[in-house]
């Protein structure tokens, strides 16, 4: 069965930081995303990418980067952290030959930064 | 922009009910539909998707797609107390690789 880690499920950074989010899949597949969730706000796309070193920005790409340097691997990048990206960060792929409907993606199990 | 609309909630209903969660969206090229259940703390994940106009059933769910009225829906019938989550209802628009738009979500709440 796929599977999707996120390297944190809490992280408690200071204003200004540089942030690493890291996510990583099992299988082969291409497409990788991250999303942030907010209250009242739903899932929104940051970035995602189709191939390795291959990206695109989402709808709300300010203040982030992302690497994708592996197929597995897919991070994201905070390069200097605000109160305004405290949030649930959510990474997703999308299963090519093993889901149900071609375009599931299937998220991993988030990650909850505070940026304080 | 493309959106994706869903009530808020709560949607509060007893036990052994059927629940009605309703979705619309404005992309007309929009071709695949997904339901995906949260649990609160937890990640999504996919309940339902449907394609293709009308009804598609799978165990106690049931989604429905009306292309023309832009409108899709999912039916809990039998509600259970494990039910009450926040449903997400989920979008891909024609020649967007893969990328999801996703309403706010609907918090289902089943009372015992």
């Amino acid at each position: 069965d796929v599977k999707v880690t996120q390297s944190s499920r809490y992280l408690v950074k200071r204003t200004g930081e540089k942030v690493f989010l890291e996510c990583v899949q099992d299988m082969d597949h291409e497409n990788m995303f991250w999303y942030r969730q907010d209250p009242g706000l739903g899932l929104r796309l940051i970035y995602f990418s189709y191939d390795v070193k291959m990206k695109e920005k989402g709808d709300i790409p300010e203040g982030y980067s992302v690497s994708r340097e592996k197929k597995e691997r897919f991070s994201l990048i905070l390069e200097s952290a605000s109160t305004n990206q405290t949030s649930m960060y959510l990474c997703a792929i999308r299963k090519q030959t093993s889901g149900r409907a071609p375009d599931e993606q299937f998220f991993g199990p988030g990650t909850r930064l505070t940026v304080l | 922009q493309k959106e994706v609309e869903q009530n808020s909630g709560p949607l509060s209903v007893p036990e052994g009910a059927i629940a009605s969660l309703n979705c619309t969206y404005s992309d007309r090229g929009s071709q695949s539909f997904f339901w995906y259940r949260q649990y609160s703390g937890k990640s999504p994940e996919l309940i339902m998707f449907i394609y293709s106009n009308g009804d598609k059933e799978d165990g106690r769910f049931t989604a429905q797609l009306n292309k023309a009225s832009q409108y899709v829906s999912l039916l809990i019938r039998d509600s259970q107390p494990s039910d009450s989550a926040t449903y997400l209802c989920a979008v891909k628009s024609y020649g967007t690789a893969s990328k999801l738009t996703f309403g706010t979500g609907t918090r289902l709440q089943v009372t015992l």
